[in-house]
């Protein structure tokens, strides 16, 4: 039973192609975030939601765009695609009276 | 802002024990976690520690915090080639739904 999935663990594409990355949760927590890791394994939070509500917006440019359909859900798309976007992309979720996050295995962007 | 250092690098024979160590800037910290990172996989939450604490044990793992100083360590008793990874220092002011502040990790390498 997996507890933070993320789909697709691997994707290769091309400069300004838009593409998506699915994230789900069956843990029942309330809050869902995108975490960037890059090559030098640098983790940054990227977005946070709660309870399908945006919490968090670090200054990420506006071509990355989440979507959290219902709280167990929380997508991200990110438009015109370039190199520097290449990196894992993380998501986790936290129950609200613990703290602790759970994360998902990543998915690997790669930009050519 | 908040800014988390840890030094990048660790290199340890098996059988000694490992002392990764991070410094934090936010003095209002409350939590502080230790989270592993082993390749290609997600983060693990190792151990945390509240800001009342000054250390917490749980079996090879000895977490140590000076608030003072705002440092935290973990230690990690009689190191085995299974504990190679990259342990991230993690803080935040509390747990319901604000993101975690990373350092950059420390990359632990354990020869035999």
């Amino acid at each position: 039973d997996t507890a933070v999935s993320q789909t697709p663990k691997y994707l290769v594409t091309q400069m300004g192609n838009d593409k998506s990355i699915k994230c789900e949760q069956n843990l029942g927590h309330d809050t869902m975030y995108w975490y960037k890791q890059d090559s030098k394994k640098f983790l940054k939070i990227m977005f946070s939601y709660n309870n399908k509500e945006l919490i968090i917006n670090e200054t990420v440019p506006n071509r990355f765009s989440p979507k959290s359909p219902d709280k167990a859900h929380l997508n991200l798309h990110i438009n015109s695609l370039e190199l520097g976007d290449s990196a894992v992309y993380f998501c986790a979720s936290s129950h609200r009276n613990t703290g602790e996050l759970f994360f998902g295995e990543g998915s690997r962007l790669t930009v050519l | 802002g908040e800014d988390v250092e840890q030094s990048l690098f660790l290199s340890v024979r098996e059988g000694d024990s490992s002392v990764i160590n991070c410094t934090y800037t936010d003095s209002s910290s409350t939590y502080l976690y230790w989270y592993k990172q082993e390749p290609g996989a997600g983060l693990q939450l190792l151990t945390y520690i509240f800001s009342n604490m000054d250390m917490k044990q749980d079996q090879r793992l000895t977490v140590l915090l000076n608030k003072k100083d705002k440092h935290l360590s973990l230690r990690i008793a009689d190191t085995q080639t299974g504990d190679s990874a990259i342990y991230f220092c993690a803080e935040t002011e509390d747990q319901a739904g604000t993101a975690l502040i990373f350092g950059k990790g420390t990359t632990l390498s354990v020869s035999s």
